[in-house]
């Protein structure tokens, strides 16, 4: 079993959608959780970090965490074409610069 | 403030040679942190540098190996390279504070390496 899971899709929805991504990790013991967005030919950037369980808004973005299910989302509201990219959950496992990160969900939001 | 820069931004080798990348990370940034990524492993890390020293490690083999120079500047080496081998690299720096767990890792573009 991978330590974080993430569905790799495609997703693809219209201009203005709710769009959902989620993950799914193993360690109960990770405490800090990390959204990264890529776009083509380019490195991942950091979109959101949240601790522990809760939700964390900037924006359209909403992160969220259920520590208890060991599940975490991201929510984009009003998706806009300029989202389509490639979004990765990503997990510290300990500290230092070693992240784990999920496969990937590729988003295409269509105008 | 510029970013992290990685050279070459693309690189074709052939099986059994060796190849060597570069990262400049931001400016104060002490932490360099190596990815691979491919389509079937998805971000895979390989190790991290901190002032100069190897402070992490992942499950790659030993034909994988870098260095830290003593501007933070990173190489990562590859020897005796595999079809498999064949990967956008990406290099990542940080504050490099140590003590947190959310250190905030920012990316470079990448080095696109094919092996043939």
């Amino acid at each position: 079993q991978k330590e974080v899971e993430q569905d790799p899709g495609p997703l693809s929805v219209p201009e203005g959608a709710i769009v959902s991504l989620n993950c799914t990790y193993s360690n109960s013991a990770f405490q800090y959780f990390m959204w990264y967005r890529q776009y083509s030919r380019k490195g991942p950037e950091l979109l959101m970090y949240t601790y522990s369980s809760g939700n964390k808004e900037d924006g359209r973005f909403t992160a969220q965490v259920d520590k208890s299910s060991k599940y975490i989302s991201l929510f984009i509201r009003d998706s806009q074409p300029s989202d389509s990219a490639t979004y990765l959950c990503a997990i510290p496992p300990s500290r230092g610069g070693k992240l784990i990160f999920g496969q990937g969900t590729e988003l295409s939001v269509k105008p | 403030k510029a970013g992290v820069t990685q050279t070459p931004r693309y690189l074709i080798k052939t099986r059994g040679q060796q190849v060597t990348l570069s990262c400049s990370p931001i400016s104060g940034h002490r932490s360099v942190s190596w990815y691979q990524q491919t389509p079937g492993q998805g971000l895979q890390f390989l190790f991290e540098y901190f002032s100069e020293t190897q402070r992490n490690k992942g499950n790659f083999p030993g034909r994988f190996s870098g260095r830290q120079f003593s501007n933070s500047r990173s190489e990562m080496n590859v020897s005796t390279l595999e079809l498999g081998d064949s990967a956008l690299y990406l290099c990542a720096s940080s504050l490099g504070r140590g003590a947190d767990t959310n250190e905030k890792l920012f990316f470079g573009s990448g080095t696109q390496l094919s092996v043939l």
